[in-house]
């Protein structure tokens, strides 16, 4: 089974400000990991991937996580807020096997505010 | 345009009755996967077809059922509906089983029921 938790339900930022948005993992199988965004009223936007190449991912939009498998840990970083990034962001996982295989679980979200 | 289309957008409804919500994939991909988006449950998986045959199951209710079409569309079927199943339906597509390819998600179905 797999299952992930995002620390914070909401985080709020001033526009420059460094972004952290936590995401811990559990999974009995290597897993795959992603940070989604979505925007209001729309669908999932996919940010980055963590596929068992480099543990540091850059994804789109000056994001980047890194894979941390001691703390099983996947957190979602920006050095610098825009307003535009105000959104909601979720943490996903899915198992490279088993029963599991395939299947998204995602973590409850983080709810990002931009001030300025 | 992420390449999923999901239709209708919008869908307003009485409890009770029967709705279809409908999923077109990614040109190339084989899998689909429905997702539940509710305030109070978050994104919860419902079901996963791959090529035609449903390959995973979630938290999906008995009175939910879906389909893969052998030009691969699908299409989740709820009914008996009751204002619980008011929610946003995802789907999303991918090559295969996602974890190495991703999953490209479509904008939803804002379901109401009144």
């Amino acid at each position: 089974a797999q299952s992930v938790t995002q620390l914070g339900s909401h985080v709020s930022v001033s526009e420059g400000a460094l972004v952290l948005l936590r995401c811990n993992y559990s999974s009995s199988v290597p897993p795959y990991l992603f940070w989604y965004v979505q925007y209001p009223n729309q669908g999932l936007q996919l940010l980055l991937k963590y596929t068992s190449a480099a543990t540091l991912v850059k994804g789109i939009n000056g994001f980047e996580a890194e894979f941390k498998k001691s703390e099983t840990s996947f957190h979602l970083t920006k050095p610098s807020a825009h307003m535009s990034d105000a959104a909601e962001y979720f943490c996903a996982v899915t198992g490279a096997g088993g029963t599991s295989y395939g299947k998204l679980t995602f973590g409850q979200g983080t709810i990002l505010t931009v001030h300025p | 345009d992420s390449g999923v289309t999901q239709t209708p957008k919008h869908l307003i409804t009485a409890t009770g009755q029967r709705v279809t919500l409908r999923c077109s994939p990614r040109s190339g991909d084989l899998s689909v996967y429905w997702y539940q988006q509710s305030l109070d449950q978050g994104l919860q998986f419902l079901i996963q077809y791959y090529n035609g045959e449903e390959r995973a199951k979630g938290n999906i209710l008995e009175r939910f059922s879906a389909q893969q079409f052998p030009d691969l569309h699908s299409e989740l079927n709820l009914s008996s509906l009751e204002l619980g199943d008011s929610a946003l339906y995802f789907c999303a597509s991918s090559v295969r089983g996602g974890g190495t390819y991703g999953y490209t998600f479509g904008s939803g179905t804002r379901l109401t029921v009144v």
